[in-house]
């Protein structure tokens, strides 16, 4: 059971827009930034979002991210088949004093 | 061009230890925290362990407290984990990340650890 709170699975077709929740509580979410990632199979996970709705150089402006109270959100807009992947929220939690993740999103592009 | 190169990773018996090491390059490495993130198979990430830039503090996952010691060496520009007491459950690809490991933009590939009997 993760401390961070994600749906196991999301879909939409190809150019169309995708959203994907991460719910925590004040001890994380609410008082900490959040980070999304992006992996592929095999690979290390990719940074696609950092304090909340910032994009590191070279991630296209097709991802956002959001933040209020406890919860987070990562949009994908115009979605494409290479978009499909699991993605990933994170953050710090102060309670554990602890990293901490969701249990990861399968986005699949119909 | 950043770079952590994770390596001691293998196959070990349960309740044996194994030492994973990660070589930095390309950035500051004393200007960084460092971590580790695991992610067994076929599961999601987990966050392990980091270490603050000088060693004077590390956080743990409650799974590994007590079991897992994340230290580094900054003449040498590595991180290290030494897991001992391991389990079935231990069993996953380690990643050493730059940064807290919750929101790190450089990831190494990873190393395997096995454990089974």
């Amino acid at each position: 059971q993760s401390v961070l709170t994600q749906p196991p699975s999301v879909s939409a077709a190809p150019g169309q827009r995708v959203t994907i929740s991460c719910s925590g509580s004040s001890s994380n979410i609410g008082n900490n930034y959040v980070s999304w990632y992006q992996q592929l199979p095999g690979t290390a996970p990719k940074l696609l979002i950092y304090e909340n709705n910032k994009r590191p150089s070279g991630i296209p402006d097709r991802f956002s991210g959001s933040k209020s109270g406890t919860s987070a959100t990562l949009g994908i807009t115009g979605l494409q088949t290479g978009d499909e992947a699991d993605y990933y929220c994170g953050t710090w939690d102060n309670s554990l004093s602890a990293g901490v993740f969701g249990g990861g999103t399968k986005l699949t592009v119909l | 061009e950043v770079q952590l190169v994770e390596s001691g990773g293998g196959l070990v018996q349960p309740g044996g230890s194994l030492r994973l090491s990660c070589a930095a390059s390309g950035f500051t490495f004393s200007s960084s925290w460092m971590s580790w993130v695991r992610q067994a198979p076929g599961k999601g990430l987990e966050w392990v362990a980091n270490i603050k830039q000088d060693g004077s503090e590390q956080y743990y996952v409650d799974s590994v407290k007590g079991r897992f010691t994340i230290s580094r060496d900054n003449a040498k520009n590595s991180v290290y984990l030494q897991m001992n007491s391991l389990r079935a459950e231990d069993t996953a690809v380690y990643f050493c990340a730059k940064g807290g490991g919750y929101g790190s933009a450089k990831w190494g590939q990873g190393t395997l650890v096995t454990v089974s009997s």
